[in-house]
């Protein structure tokens, strides 16, 4: 169990829709990463938020957003969501505090966009 | 920006062989590489990482090496059992900007044959 928790765990949808997938880091961690791993696919970053602030941002679309919150909680939104938008969403935290560490993930929420 | 490219896709090897996979990297500026596990369902979890002042680093059955120079780092794994089975990410780390960049390879899916 690497501390960071992830809901909902599986999230099933119709296209046109908007979801808001939740994540919870490691007690302590101030960054939160954002990826998305669609099927045999490696891990496409998206976003990145350091205590509260937006970071660093990677290939996010424009109809998908994020946010941390001041009790450091972080939520992705897809909107608008496509066929293609089915994947493993996961978020990773980190200290944030030393300048290179590793960083821990979550189990992941199943995105499914019928 | 940086790129890790990651070979091969794919591996299969006996029980109690040895494997290994391989990454190169772009960006000479990057000074951490840390090497990730993904099991099936799971998030991926860190298994070995190492710092550009090192050139190698073992950990029981896995060891990392690392060529700056060259730019390319290797995972290798002794003495393969079968729940090694799984995918492993190689990634190429720098602290930039006030936030640490993080950039993974496409993933090697590792069967250890019986």
């Amino acid at each position: 169990d690497s501390g960071v928790t992830q809901t909902p765990k599986h999230l099933i949808t119709a296209t046109g829709q908007r979801v808001t997938l939740r994540c919870s880091p490691r007690s302590g961690d101030l960054s939160v990463y954002w990826y998305q791993q669609s099927l045999d696919q490696g891990l496409q970053f998206l976003i990145q938020y350091y205590n509260g602030e937006e970071r660093a941002k990677g290939n996010i679309l424009e109809r998908f957003s994020a946010q941390q919150f001041p009790d450091l909680h972080s939520e992705l939104n897809l909107s608008s969501l496509e066929l293609g938008d089915s994947a493993l969403y996961f978020c990773a935290s980190s200290s944030g505090t030393v300048a290179i560490g590793e960083q821990f993930f979550g189990p992941g929420t199943r995105l499914t966009v019928l | 920006g940086e790129n890790v490219e990651q070979h091969p896709s794919t591996l299969s090897v006996q029980e109690g062989d040895s494997a290994v996979i391989k990454c190169t990297y772009s960006d000479s500026a990057s000074n951490y590489f840390p090497w990730y596990k993904q099991e099936l369902g799971k998030g991926p979890q860190l298994i070995i990482d190492i710092r550009s002042n090192v050139g190698e680093k073992k950990d029981q059955r896995i060891a990392v090496t690392l060529n700056k120079t060259a730019k390319h780092f290797s995972l290798h794994i002794t003495e393969t059992q079968p729940e090694d089975s799984a995918v492993y990410f190689c990634a190429a780390s720098l602290y930039s900007g006030g936030y640490q960049k993080v950039t993974f390879g496409t993933g090697t899916k590792l069967q250890v044959i019986p």
